[in-house]
């Protein structure tokens, strides 16, 4: 299976802090990329990191990436309660399909 | 203006019927997808279409069949449903071909399938 697996499953943080989600997968990746989905909502596309590179920064996301070792982190520095909501990893061996992982709860607590 | 529109956003019928989904993207977009979200909030490629073409099929019954008029639609019809199709469907749609291809991809809002 290329699916990939997040953890934690669930995270619960006070507002400030810093959210830190780990990603695992299988097989070889052309990029890996991270969505949102608000509770009822379709995801939302946050940050692509492809495999040749090693961290990747966009605002408040940091991604990192460790082909070696099939994983990669997204850290949410100083978080918000708007950032309350689903996290994906999914991958892409460059062709037209995504396999998504299983998903970290974030809360945020005001 | 909204990018990948999906409609209906709730659709509650009963077991054996048939009904359908549509999916529209004003994005220009030439490849489009359905995905299923289950109660444990997995989400999983059904089909993917590439210009009017399918090129991903992934194990799915045959009672659904997806169909794509243009590039820019990708409906969902589902024969004889199941309690077991009970799930959020999402289309989503990416720039999958030509010298710039992107990889992201833009997500509908979902329409949630009950079936009783």
């Amino acid at each position: 299976s290329q699916q990939g697996e997040e953890d934690p499953q669930a995270l619960s943080i006070q507002e400030g802090e810093n959210a830190t989600m780990n990603c695992s997968y299988k097989t070889s990746i052309n990029n890996l990329q991270w969505y949102r989905q608000n509770s009822g909502r379709g995801l939302v596309h946050l940050i692509l990191i492809r495999s040749n590179e090693r961290e990747k920064h966009s605002g408040r996301l940091r991604v990192t990436l460790d082909t070696s070792k099939k994983s990669s982190s997204l850290l949410i520095t100083a978080s918000r309660a708007a950032d309350t909501a689903s996290y994906f990893c999914a991958t892409s061996t460059g062709a037209n399909n995504l396999f998504f992982g299983t998903g970290t709860r974030l809360t945020v607590i005001p | 203006d909204t990018a990948v529109s999906q409609t209906p956003k709730y659709l509650v019928t009963q077991m054996g019927n048939d009904k359908s989904i549509k999916c529209e993207q004003n994005l220009g977009h030439d490849t489009m997808y359905w995905y299923k979200q289950d109660s444990k909030k997995f989400l999983k490629i059904m089909f993917s279409y590439n210009n009017k073409e399918l090129i991903i099929n992934e194990t799915v019954p045959n009672r659904f069949s997806p169909k794509s008029p243009d590039k820019a639609h990708l409906n969902l019809h589902i024969n004889s449903l199941e309690l077991g199709d009970s799930a959020v469907y999402f289309c989503a749609s990416s720039q999958g071909v030509g010298e710039v291809k992107i990889y992201e991809q833009y997500f509908g809002p979902g329409t949630r399938l009950t079936v009783t």
